[in-house]
């Protein structure tokens, strides 16, 4: 069965440095989303992306953080100068639409940790 | 914008037994996710359902879309279902897009 993939499982950061988080979507999906969960906490959502733009984003998502589709596979999130609150779980989905019940598929996450 | 509440936080069975965990909300949807986090952190979609009941093995996903609620059951429990199980809501109605989840219920199966 096709899946998300992420990578890398775990990245260690120094604190300021720039980090790129990178998502493999399912190939015929069309819609892709960023969620991170805080150690403890509950999952939150970033953003969605669709039609290489962003559609939705939350008020976590402010000029610290970016996504891309750089090429057709990949969907990378970027977050610039980072900070001791970013370290969490990132984790990357994506579905086949918006409209119709198609389940978001995720991946098994990415764990940042800032030092 | 939605609000997602579970119950119970945390559940402890036997193997065996039949388990309800409980997930409402306050804003009209059109479908409601439920999750399943492993102990790992990884997350699988169990459900996704818009009216009535879904089954898929021994998960059963019921939804009362007029009273805002729904169920997941889980028959003749195994410690193999241990794990985190979330429920997640469009934050503004509809059915995918910003999800708004639960803090999740905690399942361990006792062997």
């Amino acid at each position: 069965e096709p899946e998300v993939t992420q990578t890398p499982s775990h990245q260690v950061t120094q604190m300021g440095q720039e980090v790129i988080l990178r998502c493999v979507p399912i190939s015929n999906h069309l819609y892709f989303y960023w969620y991170r969960q805080i150690l403890g906490q509950k999952v939150e959502f970033l953003v969605s992306f669709y039609n290489n733009e962003i559609s939705e984003k939350s008020e976590i998502f402010d000029d610290q953080f970016s996504v891309e589709r750089p090429d057709g596979s990949n969907f990378t999130l970027k977050i610039r100068s980072t900070k001791l609150e970013d370290s969490a779980m990132y984790f990357c989905a994506s579905s086949l639409d918006a409209i119709s019940n198609q389940p978001q598929h995720f991946g098994d996450g990415t764990r940042l940790s800032i030092l | 914008k939605n609000e997602v509440e579970q119950s119970p936080q945390n559940l402890t069975a036997q193997e065996g037994e039949f388990i309800t965990i409980n997930c409402s909300y306050s804003v009209g949807i059109s479908a409601l996710h439920w999750l399943q986090q492993h102990p790992g952190g990884g997350i699988v979609s169990l459900f996704m359902l818009s009216s009535g009941k879904k089954k898929h093995g021994r998960l059963i996903a019921t939804i009362n879309i007029q009273e805002k609620h729904s169920s997941l059951h889980i028959t003749a429990s195994h410690p193999r279902d241990s794990a985190v199980y979330i429920c997640a809501a469009p934050a503004s109605g509809g059915s995918q897009g910003n999800l708004i989840f639960g803090k999740g219920t905690k399942l361990s199966v006792k062997p």
